[in-house]
């Protein structure tokens, strides 16, 4: 069964970095997925598509401070140099025939 | 500029009925997959359906299969989402995305709406 796990919660002092993870299920490893952050009271927003050898696609108008990369089974998010409006869910998503997938989300704190 | 603007959010009783609509300008709408996805209060995101860009093809999650159906109207831009049978556990904000492809479940969503609130309370 294809599922995506993330931790629930991280947190990062402002101007710092922070990495979010997503891991793919057992036989999933080789799957690309897409992140998206979500703020508070707003839809989702495309952040990027991570492959499988940590090449990844950004959407329009996202800063170089956001970046992917993977190892394995996991994708990683990285943010750096944190502001304020990086506060925010962040979801994970992949996508298999009949099906689309997300991870159960993170919520980033920065202090 | 993408833009996707849903309607038709309301309060229902359950078991009841509600259409909701999804707007789109800015692309070619019928070369895209297009989906509804949604968020119960306080929680995670959990995809419902996904069409292809000529509607020929649908996809649904187990939680909904049999009780609604996607549909599109490309001479309009507009996406739908027939909801019958309403259950309180259906009670949530619902968003339609943009597919980066014109298969469904191929592929990632690259633009979202805001949403529109469905509340299913007696």
């Amino acid at each position: 069964q294809l599922v995506l796990t993330q931790s629930p919660s991280a947190s990062a002092s402002l101007g710092a970095s922070v990495r979010l993870t997503c891991t793919l299920s057992s036989g999933h490893s080789r799957y690309a997925i897409a992140w998206h952050q979500q703020q508070p009271e707003k839809g989702p927003r495309y952040l990027m598509k991570v492959n499988s050898d940590g090449s990844h696609t950004k959407g329009d108008g996202i800063p170089d401070r956001f970046s992917g990369s993977s190892s394995g089974a996991e994708r990683y998010l990285t943010i750096s140099s944190l502001q304020s409006e990086d506060e925010a869910d962040y979801y994970c998503q992949t996508w298999d025939t009949g099906i689309q997938v997300f991870g159960g989300g993170a919520k980033l704190t920065v202090l | 500029e993408v833009q996707l603007l849903e309607s038709g959010g309301d309060l229902v009783q359950p078991g009841g009925s509600l259409r909701l609509s999804c707007a789109a300008s800015g692309f070619t709408f019928s070369s895209y997959a297009m989906n509804w996805v949604r968020q119960a209060p306080g929680k995670g995101l959990e995809w419902v359906s996904a069409i292809s860009g000529s509607g020929a093809s649908t996809n649904y999650a187990d939680s909904v299969k049999g009780r609604f159906t996607i549909s599109r109207d490309n001479s309009k831009n507009t996406l739908y989402l027939q909801m019958n049978s309403l259950r309180a556990e259906d009670t949530a904000v619902y968003f339609c995305a943009k597919d980066k492809s014109i298969v469904p479940t191929s592929s990632f969503f690259e633009s979202w709406g805001q949403g529109t609130l469905v509340t299913v309370s007696s």
